[in-house]
């Protein structure tokens, strides 16, 4: 059964340096997404892109995150100078449709500030 | 308030035992949607009911949707150790644009052999 996949597992970075999380979401899938989870708390929606461009991004993704679809697989999410605050679980998810489709996760990125 | 507040926050059965969460959430949805998480570990599509279905099957999970109540159930039938996970329902909501999931605190489910 297709899935949603995310590299790398786990990353370590000191703060202040610039991490890329990338996704390969599920092939026929036309929406993307990012979330995140902080150790403890519930998942936070951060951003959905379609056609490439952003359809929609929370307030938690400011002028420090930016998401890219750089070839027809991967979909990646760049954090410019992170911060401590941005320890967390990030899930990459993709949808065939949008509103009202089931949103498919892949298995995170734990991203450890230090 | 939080859209998708989860109940109980913990709940701990004997295997074989049934398991009921239960999920309320604010503003007016598309659908409501269901998740596992083993600790740790990424979120697992369960079930997804529409805003004008008021109940779902799929295997040993049953969904509920109460839609003037603004509040769903998952019922896991006949209880198994492999069943330990945490358990968000997320809503897709109508008054967003796009296509957000809200999530809950979830439910942890703990099944004892």
């Amino acid at each position: 059964e297709p899935e949603v996949t995310q590299t790398p597992s786990h990353q370590v970075t000191q703060m202040g340096q610039e991490v890329i999380l990338r996704c390969v979401p599920i092939s026929n899938h036309l929406y993307f997404y990012w979330y995140r989870q902080i150790l403890g708390q519930k998942v936070e929606f951060l951003v959905s892109f379609y056609n490439n461009e952003i359809s929609e991004k929370s307030e938690i993704f400011d002028d420090q995150f930016s998401v890219e679809r750089p070839d027809g697989s991967n979909f990646t999410l760049k954090i410019r100078s992170t911060k401590l605050e941005d320890s967390a679980m990030y899930f990459c998810a993709s949808s065939e449709a949008g509103l009202g489709e089931t949103q498919y996760f892949g298995p995170g990125t734990r991203l450890l500030v230090l | 308030s939080q859209q998708g507040e989860e109940d109980p926050q913990a709940l701990s059965i004997q295997e074989g035992e049934n398991a009921t969460m239960n999920c309320s959430y604010k503003t007016s949805i598309n659908n409501l949607q269901w998740y596992r998480q083993n600790s740790g570990r990424g979120l697992v599509h369960l079930i997804l009911i529409r805003s004008n279905e008021r109940e779902k099957h799929s295997g040993r999970l049953r969904v509920t949707l109460d839609t003037s109540k603004k509040s769903s159930s998952l019922l896991i039938t006949a209880s198994r150790a492999a069943d330990t996970a945490s358990y968000f329902c997320a809503t897709d909501g109508r008054e967003t644009s796009g296509s957000r999931l809200t999530f809950g605190e979830g439910t942890q489910l703990t099944v004892n052999p």
